[in-house]
């Protein structure tokens, strides 16, 4: 079963306008984090936002924010006011407690395209 | 403090040929990450080490893949015999880790092997 399901291959958004990005995860670990990243053509991957299963507000980083539901398994990222240097992949990741390894698990990522 | 930095971006070679690739990882980060993406997908793990000591590897790496991080600072990742199969983005990230879920890895631009 994949551990992180992102189910939008793609988005489109109008600059200025909000986007969620949805996220879905799977494990049996009550202890576990969630991170968001961004990756423009460039190839080089970003850091957004970080969850912790046992943080009780959502996330938030500047126009990043992270709408937890922690029954439904969704990590989904709402970026807000989109801006044109916004388009890139996102990728959802988990990284689990088991055996402490503290390994991530990426989903297949969401291609998001802002346009003027 | 410049970031992670790969070397080289970009790697073209034949098949049955070995490549090696580097990584420099932030200096004050413990940990250092080799991961491997191909298109439409994901990052997907190889192995990491703390320090110098390589603490786990994936079933995806083959005999043919080695690692090494000498001293503790930069790291190497050689592919033996290389196959068309091996072309794919190799990316290095690092951390600095003192438990718990929420270090962020900080990810270079990584380097693209092209193996024809």
């Amino acid at each position: 079963a994949q551990k992180i399901t992102q189910t939008q291959p793609g988005m489109f958004v109008q600059e200025k306008e909000a986007v969620t990005l949805d996220c879905t995860y799977d494990t049996s670990d009550p202890s576990y984090g969630l991170f968001w990243y961004k990756q423009p053509s460039s190839g080089e991957m970003i850091f957004l936002i970080y969850q912790g299963s046992y943080d009780q507000q959502n996330a938030t980083e500047g126009r990043y924010s992270l709408n937890f539901q922690k029954a439904r398994k969704s990590a989904n990222l709402v970026i807000s006011a989109s801006q044109l240097g916004d388009s890139a992949m996102y990728f959802c990741a988990m990284r689990e407690g088991v055996g402490g390894s503290y390994i991530p698990t990426f989903g297949r990522g969401t291609s998001l395209i802002v346009h003027p | 403090d410049t970031g992670v930095s790969q070397d080289p971006r970009h790697k073209i070679t034949k098949r049955g040929q070995n490549v090696t690739f580097r990584c420099d990882p932030i200096s004050e980060h413990n940990r250092l990450y080799w991961y491997r993406q191909t298109l439409g997908q994901g990052p997907e793990f190889l192995t990491y080490f703390q320090n110098e000591a390589q603490l786990e590897k994936s079933r995806l790496l083959s005999d043919r893949f080695s690692a090494e991080r000498p001293k503790g600072s930069f790291s190497t990742l050689e592919i033996q015999r290389t196959e068309q199969g091996d072309s794919a983005m190799y990316l290095c990230a690092s951390s600095y880790f003192a438990g718990g879920f929420s270090n962020e890895q900080f990810f270079g631009p990584g380097t693209r092997l092209t193996v024809l």
